[in-house]
């Protein structure tokens, strides 16, 4: 199994830039994850899916931020336009949720710089 | 909300010797997990141990334990013979056993080994 893959590993763009985040998760997992992680607040959770429905957004700060995921093997995080801010990493994570003892396996992690 | 505290930003220890680290929660449900991720240099999230609340049995893996104290709201990780490869960030996460299946994170504590 090769595991949640992020694209790209690392993104550098300047202010005001749209930046697109993609996900893919483990094949047969049916909720996915997006958490960002910065040294002000740690790790926080964004937004999660369900069977590829948006369960649980209160964590996008604002409507600069948009997460879909049209099936189930693909998720997009997207940020327009892009502020010094947004500087953070971001996870992606999927896990099986009709497991009661489910684990969330993580992705590598998307580096994004704003300048 | 439940929160995730963990009160050591940073410790070290000696190679062979054993360390834990601490870790506290909040919450007002009776049935959930607890987690321990590990975050080397790489940043990849890897899953350490984890522990249902309904369980009175403290988990194990191999060098890795845990104590879990459910009154105190107290779930604390015993690494025993450091390795220089456990030097890592430790992140203690909350998940609930129903509704929200987000992980909620504390805010990680540095772990050195010193040779």
């Amino acid at each position: 199994d090769a595991g949640v893959i992020q694209s790209p590993r690392h993104e550098v763009t300047e202010m005001g830039q749209e930046v697109t985040l993609r996900c893919k998760p483990i094949s047969g997992h049916n909720s996915l994850f997006w958490y960002r992680q910065t040294m002000m607040r740690g790790l926080e959770l964004l937004i999660y899916f369900n069977n590829n429905v948006p369960i649980d957004d209160s964590g996008m700060p604002e409507d600069r931020f948009s997460a879909k995921m049209p099936n189930a093997s693909f998720s997009t995080l997207k940020i327009q336009p892009s502020e010094p801010r947004d500087s953070a990493v971001y996870f992606c994570a999927s896990t099986d949720s009709t497991r009661p003892n489910n684990e969330q396996f993580f992705g590598p992690g998307t580096r994004l710089t704003v300048l | 909300a439940q929160t995730v505290t963990q009160s050591q930003p940073e410790m070290s220890v000696q190679e062979a010797e054993t360390v834990t680290l601490s870790c506290t929660y909040d919450t007002s449900e009776s049935d959930y997990y607890l987690f321990w991720y590990k975050q080397p240099p790489s940043r990849q999230m890897i899953l350490v141990i984890r522990q249902e609340a309904y369980k009175q049995q403290n988990a194990t893996e191999n060098r890795f334990s845990v104590n879990f104290q459910k009154a105190a709201k107290s779930f604390s990780l015993k690494i025993s013979d450091s390795q220089l490869g456990d030097a890592a960030m430790y992140f203690c996460a909350y998940r609930s056993a129903s509704g929200a299946q987000k992980l909620v994170f504390g805010q990680g504590t540095r772990l050195t080994i010193n040779p």
